[in-house]
């Protein structure tokens, strides 16, 4: 079963716009939550996170909004910008010390970007 | 190196070949992660390493799979007799400290097995 789940497989928006990307999860075990980017042929990179004691968590044009209730977080990048246009993986794991050790993470299956001129 | 470096690239192994794969994690880092990312999918976890200790390796999908990272920096990843849904990009990352610093990844290994 995906405990991690994107539902939008691709999103286009206009340069200047706002992206807003979503992610839905299952395990309430997950505390913290981040943001991937991915380029072809290149492996993630980490882009923001956030873990559950906050609903928001800014950097610069990133921001991520965490409704813990709902099970959901989503990724705003405003202004939208064409070097942005990627695969977005939303990423999940439960907080390190309820495990004592670093956490796997649990991947959503991602969101192409493509932010137009 | 400045971040984590994989080898090879890429690799085309016969169906039955075994294959290993290499991760030199950036230097100082004591998590090492291996994940799997099939074609259209996430990274799914594999193995995790603290150091030499492998403290999960709950995601490795059969026993012909096997990771090691003898004296706690480099990490190889070893398929024995390769089968075809095998395929895929397999990506390696660190981190720092333990607890939930952001980990850094590879470029990833495509396997391709025909």
């Amino acid at each position: 079963d995906q405990q991690v789940k994107q539902n939008s497989p691709s999103l286009s928006v206009q340069e200047g716009r706002i992206s807003i990307l979503n992610c839905d999860y299952t395990n309430s075990m997950f505390d913290y939550f981040l943001w991937y980017k991915k380029y072809p042929a290149e492996g993630p990179t980490f882009l923001i996170s956030i873990s559950s004691i906050k609903d928001k968590n800014e950097d610069g044009r990133f921001t991520v909004f965490l409704n813990k209730s709902a099970k959901h977080l989503s990724l705003h990048i405003v202004p939208s910008q064409p070097g942005d246009s990627a695969v977005y993986f939303c990423a999940a794991s439960p907080l390190a010390y309820e495990t004592g050790t670093a956490s796997k993470l649990t991947f959503g299956t991602g969101t192409r970007l493509q932010v137009t001129l | 190196g400045a971040g984590v470096s994989q080898s090879p690239r890429y690799k085309v192994a016969k169906r039955g070949q075994d294959v290993a794969l290499r991760c030199d994690p950036i230097s100082g880092h004591v998590s090492l992660f291996w994940y799997q990312q099939a074609l259209g999918q996430g990274p799914e976890f594999l193995t995790y390493f603290q150091n030499e200790a492998q403290l999960d390796k709950s995601g490795l999908p059969s026993d012909r799979f096997f990771a090691e990272r003898p004296e706690g920096s480099v990490s190889t990843l070893k398929i024995q007799r390769t089968q075809q849904e095998d395929s895929a990009v397999y990506l390696c990352a660190s981190s720092l400290m333990l607890g939930n610093t952001e980990a850094f990844f590879g470029q990833g290994t495509r396997l391709t097995v025909v």
